[in-house]
């Protein structure tokens, strides 16, 4: 099995910050990974996939990169709704997430 | 606008059996395979089960197989999960999900989860 690890698992910034969040994969996934983020009480939503494709009607200060077993989200400017919990999760062979990611307000 | 909609949630003793149902619309149900994928109580995301859209294959998670069985009824848009010899670590949101897929070479396809439903809560507890 695929094993996906996401660090850190909490993050503090303020509004306007730049925020990366990790995600390394047991083996290669080439570039079948993809990016979601989850509010409170809500369903995940997808941001990345690809590794690099932005869905559509993301903002664009979100982007993702990597291929292989280290991946990166990035926010480059973090906004008030960007508060949220955010998973990376592997297709390369079946699906697993990670653990997530708590992006909190500093 | 394309919706998921989960129902047959709710509160089963330990060994007992349930029934997901996931209402499926604005779009070609039939033309998409579709998951499962359940979060416990403050706990992280974990796929449970797949299910292409001819109901061809199933794949299933190795914390369910052998106790939960995905269906489809693509006449009726619909997605089931049968959930059987529930355990307290069942506990949890269903969710369910579309899966898009993205050609990979040859004929091989990889499939993520584009939309997803709002969630039916499951609580396995004497």
């Amino acid at each position: 099995d695929i094993q996906m690890t996401q660090s850190p698992s909490t993050l503090s910034a303020s509004i306007g910050d730049r925020v990366t969040i990790t995600c390394r994969a047991s083996q290669s996934i080439r570039t079948w990974l993809a990016w979601y983020q989850q509010k409170p009480g809500k369903a995940p939503k997808l941001l990345i996939y690809k590794a690099s494709s932005l869905e559509s009607g993301v903002p664009s200060r979100f982007s993702g990169s990597g291929s292989g077993t280290e991946f990166t989200l990035t926010i480059s400017s973090l906004q008030p709704d960007d508060f949220a919990t955010y998973y990376c999760q592997q297709y390369n062979s079946f699906w697993t997430f990670g653990q997530g990611t708590e992006v909190e307000i500093k | 606008e394309v919706q998921l909609v989960e129902s047959g949630g709710g509160l089963v003793q330990p060994g007992g059996s349930l029934r997901l149902s996931c209402a499926a619309s604005g779009f070609t149900f039939s033309s998409y395979n579709m998951k499962w994928v359940r979060q416990a109580p403050g706990k992280g995301l974990e796929w449970i089960s797949y299910i292409s859209s001819s109901s061809t294959t199933m794949y299933y998670g190795d914390s369910v197989r052998g106790r939960f069985t995905i269906s489809r009824d693509n006449a009726k848009n619909s997605l089931y999960l049968q959930m059987n010899s529930l355990r307290a670590e069942d506990t949890a949101v269903y969710y369910c999900a579309r899966a898009t897929g993205v050609p990979g070479g040859g004929f091989q396809y990889y499939y993520y989860m584009d939309v997803w439903g709002k969630g039916t809560t499951v609580t396995v507890s004497s």
